[in-house]
């Protein structure tokens, strides 16, 4: 099955600078990357996602990145901002046949933006 | 709507005690997951059902789980004699039936199950 395999597991950054989070996977029938955003007592929220037709998609501060021959895909946050910190999570789904995007989710960044 | 609706939020239980969570997703969603989410972990898929029909059931799911959606409303999960190892944040999550929004998962904010 599909293995996502995510660093850093923790990341600090100053208020106003960029993050990075770096995701890798497994399988290469895998087709669609969402990021998720998870907060203290919260379920996870999607924030982005990206298919594998497609190598780049941006939406204001955020972005992310797919390399579908390397197998990996980054996240990209610039400007952040002390609300930008929660743990993200990574994950990679494959259209099952039953109707279903199973997803197998890496285990978490969590990023601290220092004001 | 008020998005993915979980209950009860923490539940704290004996071991060998049987628990029953409940989900009542978007209401316009007919498709709708369960997820379980071990501390520093990320989730991982237990079960899906499209309608009333459950259609997917991970190796995770192990005969002690049992998961219902009986109207294609809202859902439930049993765990039957419940080990300390079943400690966890239990997700729920919904998606529209559409192809075009299947993959776009809505979490609520979890039943989180302590078995002392």
């Amino acid at each position: 099955g599909e293995n996502v395999e995510q660093h850093p597991s923790t990341l600090s950054v100053q208020e106003g600078d960029s993050a990075v989070i770096k995701c890798t996977y497994s399988d290469s029938a895998s087709n669609y990357f969402p990021w998720y955003k998870q907060e203290l007592g919260k379920g996870p929220q999607l924030i982005i996602d990206i298919r594998s037709n497609v190598g780049e998609k941006k939406d204001q501060r955020i972005a992310v990145t797919l390399n579908k021959t390397a197998k990996h895909f980054s996240l990209h946050i610039t400007e952040t901002q002390p609300e930008d910190s929660a743990v993200y999570f990574c994950a990679a789904a494959l259209y099952s046949g039953a109707g279903s995007y199973q997803l197998t989710f890496g285990k978490g960044t969590k990023l601290s933006v220092i004001p | 709507d008020t998005g993915v609706s979980q209950d009860p939020r923490h539940k704290i239980t004996k071991r060998g005690q049987n628990v029953t969570f409940r989900c009542d997703p978007i209401s316009e969603h007919n498709r709708l997951y369960w997820y379980r989410q071990t501390l520093g972990q990320g989730p991982e898929f237990l079960t899906y059902f499209q309608n009333e029909a459950q259609l997917e059931k991970s190796r995770l799911l192990s005969d002690r789980f049992s998961a219902e959606r009986p109207k294609g409303s809202f859902s439930t999960l049993e765990i039957q004699r419940t080990e300390q190892g079943d400690s966890a944040m239990y997700l729920c999550a919904s998606s529209p039936g559409d192809r075009v929004g299947a993959n776009v998962l809505t979490f609520g904010a979890g039943s989180r199950l302590t078995v002392l």
